[in-house]
C-alpha cells in the first residue's frame, strides 16, 4: 500500500465549477499536512498546511481528518490558472523531516 | 525570502557519463538538503537527505555509488549521477527545510540520458 493515495485523475472541470480532491495516507504517526500544487515540468509549490480544524484560503479550503486518515481540498470557482496537479504531502520520519508525496491529482478547468 | 537555485535546469548526456546537479540556497543557510526523483506520471520519490559536513542518508533502494552526494557548505549541495543509462533519466529535485518558510525546493533539473 503507498504511503500517501491519491486518485490520478485527470479531472477536467468547467470554469467556475467546485472540485474536491482527496487523499489518504497510512502512517499514523505523520505529523503535518500539506497540498503542494506542481505545473507541468516545474517544482511544487506549496498551496497550503492543512490542519484538523480545516482551513481556508481565498477558493481553497482544507480539511484533516485524523481518525479517518483522510485529507482533502476543495477549489472553488475554479480559473484556468487553477489547472495543475495537486500534490498531498505528508510529513513524517523520526526526526519529523520527510516529506511523503502522493502521485498527485491532475485538474483541467476548461472554458 | 528561502530561495533554492538548481542547475541545469535540464541536460542530455550520453550513456556512461557522469552529471552533476547542484542546488544553492541563496538567502538562508541550508543544514539539510533533500534530493528527490520524479518519474512520468509518479510522485517525487526521497532518494537521500544530505547534511552539511557529513554523509548523506539513502533511502532504500537507492544505489549510494550511483548517486554521490556532497554538501560540503550550508548553502552548496550537489548530486552527481554517475556513469548514468537511460532508465536513469528522470526530474531530479532538491529541498530545504527553512526556518520561516516550510520547505522550499529548487526547480529541477530535468535529465535525459541518451
Amino acid at each position: 500500500r503507498k504511503e500517501v493515495e491519491q486518485d490520478p485523475g485527470p479531472f477536467n472541470v468547467p470554469e467556475g465549477a467546485t472540485v474536491a480532491f482527496n487523499c489518504t495516507y497510512s502512517n499514523s504517526a505523520s505529523q503535518s499536512f500539506f497540498w503542494y500544487r506542481q505545473d507541468c515540468r516545474k517544482e511544487p509549490k506549496l498551496l497550503m498546511s492543512v490542519y484538523s480544524s480545516g482551513n481556508e484560503d481565498g477558493r481553497f479550503t482544507a480539511q484533516l481528518n485524523r481518525a479517518s486518515q483522510y485529507i482533502s481540498l476543495l477549489i472553488r470557482d475554479s480559473k484556468l490558472s487553477d489547472s495543475a496537479t495537486y500534490l498531498c504531502v505528508v510529513l513524517t520520519g523520526g526526526g519529523g523531516n520527510k516529506l511523503t508525496f502522493g502521485t498527485g491529482t491532475q485538474l483541467k478547468v476548461e472554458l | 525570502g528561502a530561495v533554492v537555485s538548481q542547475h541545469p535546469s535540464w541536460v542530455i548526456c550520453k550513456s556512461g557519463t557522469s552529471v552533476k546537479i547542484e542546488c544553492r540556497s541563496l538567502d538562508f543557510q541550508a543544514t539539510t538538503m533533500f534530493w528527490y526523483r520524479q518519474f512520468p506520471k509518479q510522485s517525487l520519490m526521497l532518494m537521500a537527505t544530505s547534511n552539511e559536513g557529513s554523509k548523506a542518508t539513502y533511502e532504500q533502494g537507492v544505489e549510494k555509488d550511483k548517486f554521490l552526494i556532497n554538501h560540503a557548505s550550508l548553502t552548496l549541495s550537489t548530486l552527481t549521477v554517475t556513469s548514468a543509462h537511460p532508465e536513469d533519466s528522470s526530474f531530479y529535485i532538491c529541498s530545504a527545510r527553512t526556518t520561516n518558510y516550510g520547505y522550499t525546493f529548487g526547480s529541477g533539473t530535468r535529465l535525459t540520458v541518451v
